[in-house]
């Protein structure tokens, strides 16, 4: 199985600073990698595939990056409804595998 | 509008059996593969069982292989998930989702979730 590793599992940020997260895959996925948002009590939400592309509807604040085994999920200018938690999810085969998420939380 | 939604949860005693659906709406069932994938909540997300179109073809967690059996009616746009011989760790929220049309598989339509409690 592939295993999905992401970091931070926790950040602390205040509205409008730029926000990073990483997932690194433990054998090369090519760009079959994505990101979801989950709020508390609530459904996920696709956000990015195949790394780089935006899901129809999801703000341009969002952008995803990366190949291989590095990937990054990056927020533009934190907006209040962006405090939530974020997966990473690996799409290339079965199981599907997802990282262990990273809580965005209020400075 | 394009949506699931997933019924069927509840308490169970360890041993039992379940039957979890997914009633799909707003688009064309038939043409989509679809997931379970569930949370014990305030942890992350497992992905547990996945159907082709017609189901033919299926694949599942190594945890509930041989214990759940992914189902699907194309003609009542459901899909189900059954559930035997179940045990405490299989407590969670478990969700329905469909695949996102292409060669990968990622999970574009979220159900808001059914939960599952496996308790004596």
């Amino acid at each position: 199985d592939i295993q999905m590793t992401q970091s931070p599992s926790s950040v602390s940020a205040s509205v409008g600073d730029r926000v990073t997260i990483t997932c690194r895959a433990s054998q090369g996925i090519s760009s079959w990698l994505a990101w979801y948002q989950q709020k508390q009590g609530k459904a996920p939400i696709l956000l990015i595939y195949d790394a780089s592309t935006l899901q129809n509807g999801v703000p341009s604040r969002f952008s995803g990056s990366g190949s291989g085994t590095d990937f990054t999920l990056t927020i533009n200018s934190l907006q209040p409804e962006d405090f939530a938690n974020y997966y990473c999810q690996q799409g290339d085969n079965f199981p599907l595998t997802f990282g262990g998420g990273t809580k965005v939380e209020i400075k | 509008e394009v949506q699931v939604v997933e019924s069927g949860g509840g308490l169970v005693q360890p041993g039992g059996s379940l039957r979890l659906s997914c009633e799909a709406s707003g688009f064309i069932f038939s043409n989509d593969w679809m997931h379970w994938v569930r949370q014990v909540p305030g942890k992350g997300l497992v992905w547990v069982s996945r159907i082709n179109t017609d189901g033919s073809d299926t694949s599942y967690a190594d945890s509930v292989k041989g214990r759940f059996t992914i189902l699907r009616d194309n003609a009542k746009n459901t899909l189900y998930l059954q559930m035997s011989s179940l045990r405490p760790e299989d407590t969670a929220v478990y969700y329905c989702a469909r695949d996102l049309p292409g060669p990968h598989f990622y999970l574009d339509v979220w159900g808001k979730g059914t939960t599952v409690i496996v308790s004596s």
